[in-house]
């Protein structure tokens, strides 16, 4: 059980368009989802709180303009990264928690922006 | 100080050791443990899960806490070259949904 499904796992887009990832959680509901970037060879760094319903929560330094964050069921999140460029180049990661118990990754997305 | 400190590695050890994997943390209010395993471009697995102080066992993998020293660890027994991975403690405060805070990860590389 706890399955997170992230798609795409890859993608390649152009420097100025927009790319949507999407998390799932399969078999449970998941109130709160969470978003990450992952650097090479370094830590997860969360960049946002999405809550079923209402309005993420983005941690400090994050753009809430360019990385849109969608909650509208407590089976789906979306990250949205609006005008891509370069330095977006990253793994991206959520993760949902089942009722506060130890929470659940996704598998990543590797996004590539040229 | 950063809030979790864990042994920055690598660490290259034979096949059939035991590993032990440490952090350190200075908030005092994190009440939930939490040792991950990720592979190279993965996301992150739970391996193990802890409230508060304690043992905790499971199969090869055992997760310690002790709270009084600030300080919880994760033993892999009989350790296999498919141990090899990054391993990140989190730990996270007292509330339904509150976030995790990570270590920096430790990348373990086990040799046949």
């Amino acid at each position: 059980g706890a399955v997170v499904s992230q798609h795409p796992s890859w993608v390649i887009c152009k420097s100025g368009t927009s790319v949507k990832i999407e998390c799932r959680s399969l078999d449970f509901q998941a109130t709160t989802m969470f978003w990450y970037r992952q650097f090479p060879k370094q830590s997860l760094m969360l960049m946002a709180t999405s809550n079923e319903g209402s309005k993420a929560t983005y941690e400090q330094g994050v753009e809430k303009d360019k990385f849109l964050i969608n909650h509208a069921s407590l089976t789906l999140s979306t990250l949205t990264v609006t005008s891509a460029h370069p330095e977006d180049s990253s793994f991206y990661i959520c993760s949902a928690s089942r009722d506060g118990y130890g929470y659940t990754f996704g598998s990543g997305t590797r996004l590539t922006v040229v | 100080q950063k809030e979790v400190e864990q042994d920055p590695g690598p660490l290259s050890v034979p096949e059939g050791a035991i590993v032990s994997l440490n952090c350190t943390y200075s908030n005092s209010a994190f009440q939930y443990f939490m040792w991950y395993r990720q592979y190279s471009r993965k996301g992150p697995e739970l391996l193990m899960y802890t409230y508060s102080s304690g043992n905790k066992e499971d199969g090869r993998f055992t997760a310690q806490v002790d709270k009084s020293s600030k300080y919880i660890s994760l033993f892999i027994r009989d350790s296999q070259p498919s141990d090899s991975a990054t391993y990140l403690c989190a730990m996270r405060v007292a509330g339904a949904n509150s976030k995790l805070t990570f270590g920096k990860g430790i990348t373990l590389s086990v040799r046949p």
